[in-house]
């Protein structure tokens, strides 16, 4: 039973342009939302993250929005970097664990 | 301290054998998680441990599963029996507290393959 579902699992963007990865959840217990980055042979890397009381947060190049009544959350960057390519996954937390979806390969095209 | 560090990389081993891998969570986090990853899915949380406490353990953790944490620092990961479904990626991650917010960081992982 999966609750935290990324449903493309590539994307292809131009550099300089606008990523848009989406992520939807079933649970609405879940407490705080993130985006985590990983790249081949590496462990996921912390990017941003959401409390479910915000509906959207920004970092830099990151924005993360929170839509809790469509339960859905997307990553804008903006704008994209070749050095952004890598694995994007989705996160939601309940209590001491977090459920991941099952990811987003982004490629950048320089 | 450069991050949470995982041992080994990479393990082969053969179905029954038993196998034990180590976590180096960074020092001042008293959190260390345990998540599995497999090959086209997204890690899967495996057991969770407060200081040298193991506070909760995931339905996947077999009792051919085992780990520890003693004296809250490093921690182990033993399966024993291996079977060729245990193949995956073995994630530790630590925090300091709750990690909502924050985030866990995650070491690089031991990737097992039973053969």
């Amino acid at each position: 039973d999966q609750q935290v579902k990324q449903n493309s699992p590539s994307l292809s963007v131009q550099e300089g342009r606008i990523s848009i990865l989406n992520c939807d959840y079933t649970n609405s217990m879940f407490d705080y939302f993130l985006w985590y980055k990983k790249y081949p042979a590496e462990g996921p890397t912390f990017l941003i993250s959401i409390s479910s009381i915000k509906d959207k947060n920004e970092d830099g190049r990151f924005t993360v929005f929170l839509n809790k009544s469509a339960k859905h959350l997307s990553l804008h960057i903006v704008p994209s970097q070749p050095g952004d390519s890598a694995v994007y996954f989705c996160a939601a937390s309940e209590g001491n664990q977090f459920y991941f979806g099952t990811g987003t390969s982004l490629t950048v095209i320089p | 301290d450069t991050g949470v560090s995982q041992n080994p990389r990479h393990k082969i081993t053969k179905r029954g054998q038993n196998v034990t891998f180590r976590c180096d969570p960074i020092s001042e986090h008293n959190r260390l998680y345990w998540y599995r990853q497999t090959l086209g899915q997204g890690p899967e949380f495996l057991t969770y441990f407060q200081n040298e406490a193991q506070l909760e353990k995931s339905r996947l953790l077999s009792d051919r599963f085992s780990a520890e944490r003693p004296k809250g620092s490093f921690s182990t990961l033993e399966i024993q029996r291996t079977e060729q479904g245990d193949s995956a990626m073995y994630l530790c991650a630590s925090s300091f507290g709750r990690s909502g917010k924050y985030g866990y960081t995650f070491g690089s992982g031991t990737r097992l393959t039973v053969v």
